[in-house]
């Protein structure tokens, strides 16, 4: 199947600072793509959906001006948790739409201080 | 009201059982469905999909779908430790799955035990 990587894998940064987190369809190009954030023993929650070359989707409830997404190619999306707090600690999973399936990414744990 | 609903388990079935997930949904119009697979702390791996009414078998899985009753499943033979995990079933309303988004359930939690 299509491989999907995020990068990093996990992160540690102090409250008030910005995190950026990269998703990248390896070997297929994805006019789509998908960020959803999981809680512990929760269920995956869609945030955005982010277009190439558009303005993403945001998700009722999600600032759109705190979860910035960039959409830049077809092979990148990039999510930036701006000004992170402790409750913005969470686990960050990245999909990529080929065709009629989408693929996720490794995830991204975050824990801000 | 959920769109995709599951029984959140856990479903415990001992070692080589079949192990039976289930799913119903609500839109009418959806098209095409799909099973993931997910370790705890892990992402979710697509296991399969179906567009189609009936059976359709990839190894040890076997998804069935039945659009009338709005109802999908996963049949899992032979279960492994191994197979331990939530079992995530997505629905997508396009025809095949282009433009629109997935709405993914809550997830069934599958043990299997020695």
């Amino acid at each position: 199947g299509a491989v999907v990587s995020q990068h990093p894998s996990w992160v540690i940064c102090k409250s008030g600072t910005s995190v950026k987190i990269e998703c990248r369809s390896l070997d297929f190009q994805a006019t789509t793509m998908f960020w959803y954030r999981q809680f512990p023993k929760q269920s995956l929650m869609l945030m955005a959906t982010s277009n190439e070359g558009s303005k993403a989707t945001y998700e009722q409830g999600v600032e759109k001006d705190k979860f910035l997404i960039n959409h830049a190619s077809l092979t990148l999306s990039t999510l930036t948790v701006t000004s992170a707090h402790p409750e913005d600690s969470s686990f960050y999973i990245c999909s990529a739409r080929d065709r009629s399936t989408q693929y996720f990414g490794p995830g991204t744990r975050l824990l801000v201080l | 009201q959920k769109e995709v609903e599951q029984n959140s388990g856990p479903l415990s079935v001992p070692e080589g059982a079949i192990a039976s997930l289930n799913c119903t949904y609500s839109d009418r119009g959806s098209q095409s469905f799909f099973w993931y697979r997910q370790y705890s702390g892990k992402s979710p791996e697509l296991i399969m999909f179906i567009y189609s009414n009936g059976d359709k078998e990839d190894g040890r899985f076997t998804a069935q779908l039945n659009k009338a009753s709005q109802y999908v499943s996963l049949l899992i033979r032979d279960s492994q430790p191994s197979d331990s995990a939530t079992y995530l079933c997505a629905v997508n309303s396009a025809p095949t799955g282009g433009g629109n988004k997935l709405t993914f359930g809550t997830g069934t939690q599958l043990k299997v035990e020695l």
